[in-house]
């Protein structure tokens, strides 16, 4: 079956300007995420949703990151007043509920920020 | 606070040899540890993961060794191949409300060669 997509795969945009990344789970999959991936911090968490209860956004670098996820599936990831530092490769990844479930990623999409 | 320390950074293994990454985590509530794989322009993805009520998990031609009392896991790829190359993460998380967030280490590029 299908896996998790992600779009764009690359995004090049000018510092200042705001970007939305659009996460499509696995079917079936209640439980999304959103990671990021970058030289300086590694692989780290951003925000999880589960079904329809309120979002974890624990992982959030600033105010200026946003995400949702509507009807449960697909999600968008927003970043509003882009930064140089903000240039990374965005992770979606989905599962099923519960302690334990494999989290499927997507290929990611690569941000750029000039 | 780096949650999870990896090492090495890289590891090169000649073909048919072990390769060994190590993990640490200090955090004693993490009660799953994954290891994840990921090539280039890939996300990452699930190649074996454990429970701490365990001491070690093998599947095919990889092991996880697990020392709760020293807050260390290991992945052992046996018999390396040059299709093993790739960048692997070793992650640990504790299941909760929140559900599954996971704390990477910073990856081991890992080549075999010939």
């Amino acid at each position: 079956g299908a896996g998790v997509s992600q779009s764009p795969s690359n995004k090049v945009t000018e510092k200042g300007k705001d970007v939305e990344l659009r996460c499509d789970p696995i079917s079936g999959h209640t439980a999304l995420y959103w990671y990021r991936q970058s030289l300086g911090q590694g692989l780290e968490f951003l925000i999880y949703f589960q079904g329809n209860s309120a979002p974890d956004k624990s992982g959030l670098p600033s105010d200026r990151f946003s995400a949702e996820r509507t009807g449960g599936s697909v999600s968008t990831l927003t970043i509003q007043r882009t930064q140089q530092e903000d240039s990374a490769v965005y992770l979606c990844a989905s599962s099923f509920w519960g302690a334990n479930y494999e989290q499927y990623f997507g290929p990611g999409t690569r941000l750029t920020v000039t | 606070q780096q949650q999870v320390k990896q090492s090495p950074q890289s590891l090169i293994v000649q073909k048919g040899g072990i390769s060994i990454i190590n993990c640490a985590y200090e955090n004693t509530a993490f009660d799953y540890f994954p290891w994840y794989q990921q090539f280039p322009g890939k996300g990452p993805a699930l190649l074996i993961a454990i429970r701490p009520d365990v001491s070690e998990k093998k599947e095919g031609r990889f092991t996880i060794s697990f020392n709760k009392s020293a807050k260390q896991f290991s992945l052992h790829i046996m018999d390396s191949q040059p299709g093993d190359s790739a960048t692997y993460f070793c992650a640990a998380s504790r299941f909760t409300g929140g559900g599954n967030k996971l704390t990477f280490g910073t990856g081991t590029q890992l080549k075999v060669e010939l």
